[in-house]
């Protein structure tokens, strides 16, 4: 079936280090996104790739980076110039950036 | 820049009844509309989209409305079922011809709706 994974579904993130979130789609979408969601709020852009090699900030880019090297990739580090990092984390894919977006289940990321 | 507002926060409704939840949108050329529906520990997934071209979008027991001079937007379940729980997204966005321009979504903080059977 064809989906997108995120993993892991739990992170745990000690201060002072980088983590990064996996997200692989195998539906043949040009476009990836990433969102962060808190509690009783809507989610939020971090970043955003229109096609392989590039990418475009967000609304919440600061302390996070991401690459795309391939089409069905788009990993998400969460940086420790993240201040506030523990947040549930969602990756979408689309067709292009016309077509609606579809979500994988997410990574809830928290801080030890 | 594009904000939505969505009321209410949490809903309550018996099984049978009918379910609105409203949206508004301050950017009059926002012209792409989707609802998502978000069960506890998972992704939210599409469940209706409308473009404003269009009023009015029905799939079965869901329907959106939208209302472009007023800014306004609505997700409409009827004869609602326990399975219908969940946590329920409008998000607005502008979206180019041809993939020229970037269709960021902006969401609404969400509306709680518990179906009571």
């Amino acid at each position: 079936d064809g989906g997108i994974t995120q993993s892991p579904k739990y992170l745990f993130r000690k201060e002072g280090q980088n983590v990064t979130l996996s997200c692989e789609q195998n539906l043949n979408h040009d476009a990836m996104y990433w969102y962060r969601q808190d509690p009783g709020q809507g989610l939020r852009l971090i970043y955003y790739s229109q096609i392989v090699n590039d990418f475009q900030k967000g609304d919440i880019a600061e302390g996070y980076s991401v690459s795309r090297e391939k089409k069905e990739s788009f990993p998400l580090t969460v940086t420790s110039a993240q201040k506030n990092p523990t947040a549930f984390y969602l990756c979408a894919s689309s067709t292009d950036t016309v077509q609606p977006q579809h979500f994988g289940d997410g990574t809830r990321l928290s801080i030890l | 820049g594009e904000n939505v507002e969505q009321h209410p926060s949490t809903l309550s409704v018996q099984e049978g009844d009918s379910a609105v939840i409203k949206c508004t949108y301050s950017d009059s050329a926002s012209n792409y509309f989707p609802w998502y529906k978000q069960e506890l520990g998972k992704g939210p997934q599409l469940i209706i989209d409308i473009r404003s071209n269009v009023g009015e979008k029905k799939d079965q027991r869901i329907a959106v409305t939208l209302n472009k001079t007023a800014k306004h937007f609505s997700l409409h379940i009827t004869e609602t079922q326990p399975e219908d729980s969940a946590v329920y997204f409008c998000a607005a966005s502008l979206q180019g011809a041809g993939g020229t321009s970037y269709g960021k979504l902006t969401f609404g903080q969400g509306t709680i709706l518990t179906v009571h059977p």
